[in-house]
């Protein structure tokens, strides 16, 4: 147990489903982080909030939307996916935004979508 | 282009053998972190290395932050089936200290 948790652990939906990826920590950190894990891919960073502020949008399409409305919560919005979105999404939290900080993550959602 | 190429991609070796797996990239970081990935799990920090030709030891884990800081290698003695899993490099990259992640090394130790 790492202190931050995803739900759902699984999540199917269809091309034109609407869902939402929440992560929680209960770790006092200020800043969190969305990450994409695919099969054939290097974990790659998506979004980075701290202090509830976003600081970094890796070239994400707009049909994935962060929302983080306190530092403990964070939200990742789906709608109108593709199949190669399908993938593992992790959320990770530090105590502040440095590379040195250790980054806890949570387990992940695992995504698939049809 | 990736930035950090890890190798062996996979590893199946027997338990008690030694391993090396390495983590190489053309650029320089200011720090590189070690995870460690288990099957349904986000990965956990293993160890931060953050100034050039640094050895930390872990138990039976030994990492090493080359002179340049630009490539990494973790060696493990002993092996034992609990350190089965998925073994990421990330090399810090600018100023908001974000991370940049190899594809890892998948380690299988057989009993």
């Amino acid at each position: 147990e790492t202190g931050v948790t995803q739900t759902p652990r699984h999540l199917v939906m269809g091309m034109t489903n609407k869902k939402s990826l929440k992560c929680e920590q209960h770790l006092g950190h200020n800043a969190m982080y969305w990450y994409k894990q695919s099969a054939k891919k290097p974990l790659e960073l998506m979004f980075v909030y701290s202090l509830e502020e976003r600081v970094e949008n890796n070239s994400v399409p707009s049909r994935f939307s962060p929302e983080c409305p306190n530092s403990s919560h964070l939200f990742l919005h789906l709608h109108t996916l593709q199949p190669e979105d399908s993938a593992l999404y992790l959320c990770a939290s530090s105590p502040g935004g440095s590379g040195t900080d250790t980054q806890y993550f949570g387990p992940g959602t695992r995504l698939t979508v049809l | 282009t990736q930035l950090l190429e890890q190798s062996p991609q996979f590893l199946s070796i027997q338990e008690g053998e030694n391993l090396t797996v390495y983590c190489n990239s053309s650029s320089v970081f200011s720090s590189l972190q070690w995870y460690r990935q288990e099957p349904g799990e986000g990965p956990v920090l293993l160890v931060t290395v953050v100034t050039g030709g640094e050895v930390k030891k872990l138990k039976r884990l030994t990492f090493q932050f080359g002179d340049a800081r630009k490539d990494s290698s973790l060696h493990i003695t002993a092996a034992q089936p609990g350190d089965t899993g998925l073994y990421l490099c990330a090399g810090e990259r600018g100023s908001q200290g974000n991370l940049i992640f190899g594809k890892g090394t998948k380690l299988s130790v057989k009993p």
